[in-house]
């Protein structure tokens, strides 16, 4: 069974930095493409960034290009999103994600979903 | 950048009605290569991650009742529910996986009438 857990979400001042983990496991993680998405009060769900399997191969969204960084460590199964220079538009519930098909880089729909870790910047 | 827009923005439909909600893509997400809509439709309730409910614009994830359907293609979407259950209250994402950015519509938030 494939599981997704997030963790590192908190409070954080305006201009701050948190680092957010997704643990993998259930799946062949080192292979499989994976994804950040957040959902903040009041909005819809926005991708943010993807990684591909074994290339490591990263997109952002313009949103956050350049003060987000997704990232991966095959060897422990975990998923990674630095976030810097974090304002008050930051504040969402932040998700991993895995598209269905497994494989370096897919069709990215997503079948698989972590619970989400809740970030909230303070001003 | 592919745009997704959803409409309504929100809907109320009597129990054992149908609900219809379209998805407007700015540009074509049918790959002619593969003849494949790069298209999926997911359903989320408070305090639970999104479900994914449709993919290829047609296909039915795997437990989603057959209620739910998907069709349409190049920019034009719909996700119809053949008769609304209680259970179905939730809010509703398009998301196009044609190419990096990826995109969600903005939602449709789905009601008991």
């Amino acid at each position: 069974e494939v599981q997704l857990v997030e963790s590192g979400g908190g409070l954080v001042q305006f201009g701050g930095s948190l680092r957010l983990s997704c643990a993998a496991s259930g799946f062949t993680f080192s292979t499989s493409a994976m994804n950040w998405v957040r959902l903040a009060p009041g909005k819809g769900l926005e991708w943010l960034s993807a990684i591909s399997g074994i290339r490591g191969t990263t997109y952002h969204a313009d949103s956050v290009k350049g003060r987000f960084t997704i990232s991966r460590d095959n060897s422990k199964n975990t998923l990674y999103l630095q976030m810097n220079s974090l304002t008050a538009e930051d504040t969402a519930v932040y998700y991993c994600a895995k598209p269905g098909p497994d494989g370096d880089w897919g069709p990215q729909y997503f079948q698989h979903w972590g619970q989400g870790t809740l970030v909230t910047v303070s001003s | 950048d592919i745009v997704m827009t959803q409409s309504p923005d929100s809907l109320a439909v009597s129990l054992g009605e149908r609900a219809t909600i379209n998805c407007k893509s700015s540009q074509s997400v049918l790959y002619s290569s593969n003849n494949k809509n790069y298209l999926a439709w997911y359903q989320q309730k408070p305090g639970q991650p999104p479900k994914l409910l449709i993919y290829w614009a047609s296909t039915r994830e795997s437990g989603v009742p057959d209620r739910f359907s998907g069709s349409g293609s190049g920019t034009d979407f719909t996700l119809t529910i053949s008769s609304l259950q209680a259970e179905d209250v939730a809010v509703y994402y398009c998301q196009h996986y044609h190419s990096t950015p990826i995109a969600f519509g903005q939602g449709t938030r789905l009601e008991i009438k």
